[in-house]
Formats: structure tokens, sequence, C-alpha cells
């Protein structure tokens, strides 16, 4: 089975704050992506990545950054947290022509 | 501008009769399409999945239908079970890279 691991389910921040969402996928997988999800907006792409240090921005990519050093690890950074950025992180994996896997995300709060 | 759109944001069901979900797309584009589940707090699961090439996909209780020339996607799921109580996404790809994702549609089932 696919496992995709984000490392916080649950996280409280505050303005301004630096903020690091991990996932960690085990099978290999070429595509990796970050999405979040709200309330009548469904999923909305942020980044995505094909390869190890290769990024690629999505439908929403401003106030964050990614990093992808290693094939399994792509990482979700909020340089400076704002109340806008509450929010559920969904992190996914795929690899070629193939469905999304999903971890279970993270719940971030901004206060 | 939404590319895939569920314009049902929630829908009751009762046990053992037909759940029918629906999806329209805009971009003729798209030639991969899938259905996701989700619960509160969890991530998303992936259910079904249809190429353009076919119109109709099958797997237990769950059926996917795709009429390209209305650009219109439809899940079914018969009988429905009170844990099929959830939210559903529709997702649609070209060539299984980006995937754009409706605002979902919160399906209940009562017993």
């Amino acid at each position: 089975d696919v496992k995709v691991t984000q490392s916080s389910r649950y996280l409280v921040k505050r303005t301004g704050e630096k903020v690091f969402l991990e996932c960690v996928q085990d099978m290999d997988h070429e595509n990796m992506f970050w999405y979040r999800q709200d309330p009548g907006l469904g999923l909305r792409l942020i980044y995505f990545s094909y390869d190890v240090k290769m990024k690629e921005k999505g439908d929403i990519p401003e106030g964050y950054s990614v990093s992808r050093e290693k094939k399994e690890r792509f990482s979700l950074i909020l340089e400076s947290a704002s109340t806008n950025q509450t929010s559920m992180y969904l992190c996914a994996s795929s690899f070629g022509y193939s469905e999304l896997f999903f971890g279970e995300g993270s719940r971030l709060t901004v206060l | 501008d939404q590319q895939v759109k569920q314009n049902s944001p929630s829908l009751s069901v009762q046990e053992g009769r037909i759940s029918i979900l629906n999806c329209d797309y805009t971009n003729s584009m798209f030639d991969y399409f899938l259905w996701y589940k989700k619960y509160p707090a969890e991530g998303p699961t992936f259910l079904i999945s249809i190429s353009s090439i076919k119109d109709k996909n099958e797997d237990g209780r769950f059926t996917v239908f795709l009429n390209k020339s209305a650009k219109h996607l439809s899940l079914h799921i018969v009988p429905s079970q009170p844990g099929d109580s959830a939210v559903y996404f529709c997702a649609a790809s070209i060539t299984g890279n980006q995937f754009y994702f409706g605002t979902g549609t919160s399906l209940t089932v009562i017993p």
C-alpha cells in the first residue's frame, strides 16, 4: 500500500511565524503535490514537483514555497504565516499516469 | 476560473437507494477523470476513475459515467449505505499531470 505521511496533523501558529509542513511518501513516486482545502473552494493546488529539485507553481502559490531535496520528501514552507493561510493542507503523490494518493492532512490554524 | 464544477454542495439519500453525484468540466483537453471520497479530518481516498476513451466504468457499487459531448461526469452509488456519507470530489487531468478538483458534494445517507 502507498503511504503518504504528513508530519503534523494539527498545528497552531502565530501571524508572522515561519511554518514547515513535511510530507514523505514510501512508493518511489515521481510526482508530489501540495493542496489546500477550504470550505466551498474544494482542493486548490499550491505547488507540485515532478522530480528532485524541480518545482512548479500551481493555482495559488503566493505566500508559499516548497523544497524537494529527496525524491520521497516534499516540504511546504510558509515564510510568514498569515490568518488567511488557516486551512487544511493535503500532500499527495503519484506515479506517471495514475491517481493521486493523499496523506491524512495537516490542519493549520494561524492566530 | 473553476474548470471543474460540482454544482450541488449537498445531497441526502435514503439507505438502499441510488446516490447520483454530478460534475461538469469546461476544458475539452481533460482525458482522465477521478472521484475521491473524503471523511472529516482525513485525506481524500481514491474511489474510481475513467479515461476519456470510455463512457462508463464500474467497480462494485460505484459506477462512473462520462458524457464527453456534454462535458459531464457522474458517480452512481447503488445501493447507498450510511458509511458512504462523506464529501465527494471529482477531479480531471490532462495526461495525468496537474489535477483539477471540484468544490465537493457532501453526501448524507439516511439509515
